[in-house]
């Protein structure tokens, strides 16, 4: 079955200092990777994907992921974080099931205190 | 542009009681997807619809339906809610499936609530 481990709830960080979300999958074949983030009260908001080629993926808001297939990692990272990317972050996978069906891992909340 | 739509913003229900959720796309998509968001997880996927057919179904009961009419705008209908089906109702637009590479657009969500 394919699913998405995000081990941590929540990753504290001062604003300025580096930041990284960890994400592992479990999918058969190559996968399609996804960062999204949720502000309080609000949609999903896409921030970046994996789907082939170059391993560092670049995404909106500064935001960068690392794909590691020998680790099955995604993990999401920031240069240098602000306060204001305080929020929920979910990993997705598409299973490639020809729909556009995403599965989530359970989200991790970063905390960037000022 | 506007973004994906979502109607009602919050709604209260008794169990037993039946509800239907509207969503309307990012003009120009045709594909619609409904999720379903449980405090404290991830989002699970319930429904997509693209040209008014179902393209994939998650693992929800039959008390869950779905339809998509000619403008691409979408209801989710709920039969004999349960105090389990309280979460927050994601509904998300693309332009066709897997034309995105599952890349979405998500709407603020309805926040259903069963008492």
């Amino acid at each position: 079955a394919q699913s998405v481990a995000q081990p941590e709830d929540q990753v504290n960080v001062a604003e300025g200092n580096p930041l990284t979300v960890k994400c592992t999958y479990s999918v058969s074949g190559n996968p399609y990777l996804f960062w999204y983030v949720q502000y309080p009260n609000r949609g999903l908001q896409f921030l970046l994907k994996y789907i082939t080629g170059d391993n560092l993926v670049k995404g909106s808001y500064g935001f960068e992921a690392e794909f590691n297939k020998s680790q099955t990692s995604f993990h999401l990272k920031k240069p240098s974080a602000l306060v204001s990317d305080s929020a929920l972050y979910f990993c997705a996978v598409s299973p490639l099931t020809g729909t556009d069906k995403l599965i989530f891992g359970t989200g991790t909340r970063l905390q960037v205190f000022p | 542009d506007a973004g994906v739509t979502q109607s009602p913003t919050h709604l209260i229900k008794t169990r037993g009681q039946h509800v239907t959720l509207r969503c309307s796309p990012i003009s120009g998509h045709k594909s619609v997807s409904w999720y379903q968001q449980v405090l404290g997880q991830g989002p699970q996927f319930i429904f997509q619809y693209y040209e008014k057919e179902e393209r994939g179904r998650g693992n929800f009961p039959d008390r869950f339906s779905a339809r998509q009419f000619p403008n691409y705008s979408s209801e989710l209908n709920v039969n004999a809610l349960l105090l389990g089906d309280s979460a927050l109702y994601l509904c998300a637009s693309s332009l066709a499936p897997g034309q995105g590479h599952g890349e979405q657009y998500f709407g603020p969500g309805t926040r259903l609530t069963v008492t």
